[in-house]
């Protein structure tokens, strides 16, 4: 059974903080991990999709960085504001897992207060 | 630009019944997926649908069926409902044939209810 993991559950954050999560999937015939993020009542965004390990991507105040060769990927979010508060999702890709199908986490819930 | 749109919003069946979902893809895509999100879990991966072919399928029973029409729009059936098929149904488009780095883009999908 392929399992990624994402921590913590939930965060709860006041305006203006940085914080970052994490997301461990299998390192073994890893091929991409995407990022998304998913507010209430909305669809799932695309934010990032990362292949080669220390590669580092970033997108407005939200970055990420990879390393495939321990199997984990951070997801930072510099000066948080109220509307970055949703569930951040970490889908993985590998060779056992075929190109088509995304593995998702259960996601990291955030709530950011003003 | 039309994203990712999913039919009807919200549905209640009962134990026994069926149910269809449809999906309509972002434009300009030609392959669909359909994932499963159970309360408190990921998004669970059904099948993906390629050229009105089921490319790759999850660890879903075969009451989980699907097609893909020419235009690219895609159902989702469910046969003889259980209660543990309460969840959020996503579909999620894509354009390609299936590498590692193509973005699949969701809809905001059809919550279904099974009584």
């Amino acid at each position: 059974i392929l399992n990624v993991e994402q921590s913590p559950q939930s965060l709860h954050v006041q305006e203006g903080d940085s914080t970052n999560f994490t997301c461990s999937f299998p390192s073994s015939n890893f091929y991409a991990l995407h990022w998304y993020r998913w507010e209430t009542a909305k669809s799932p965004e695309a934010l990032f999709v990362m292949t080669l390990n220390g590669d580092e991507k970033k997108k407005g105040r939200i970055s990420a960085t990879l390393n495939t060769k321990e199997g984990y990927s951070y997801l930072y979010i510099k000066g948080s504001q109220p509307e970055d508060s949703a569930t951040y999702l970490c889908a993985f890709k590998g060779a056992n897992t075929g190109f088509q199908k995304l593995v998702f986490g259960t996601g990291t819930r955030l709530l950011v207060s003003p | 630009d039309a994203g990712v749109t999913q039919s009807p919003t919200h549905l209640i069946k009962t134990r026994g019944q069926q149910v269809t979902l449809r999906c309509s893809p972002k434009s300009g895509h030609d392959t669909v997926s359909w994932y499963q999100q159970a309360l408190g879990q990921g998004p669970q991966f059904i099948f993906q649908y390629y050229e009105e072919e089921e490319r790759q399928r999850g660890n879903f029973p075969d009451r989980f069926s699907g097609h893909q029409f020419p235009n690219y729009s895609s159902e989702l059936n469910v046969n003889a409902l259980l209660l543990g098929d309460s969840a959020l149904y996503l579909c999620a488009s894509s354009w390609g044939t299936g590498g590692a780095t193509d973005t699949q883009y969701f809809g905001p999908g059809t919550r279904l209810t099974v009584l």
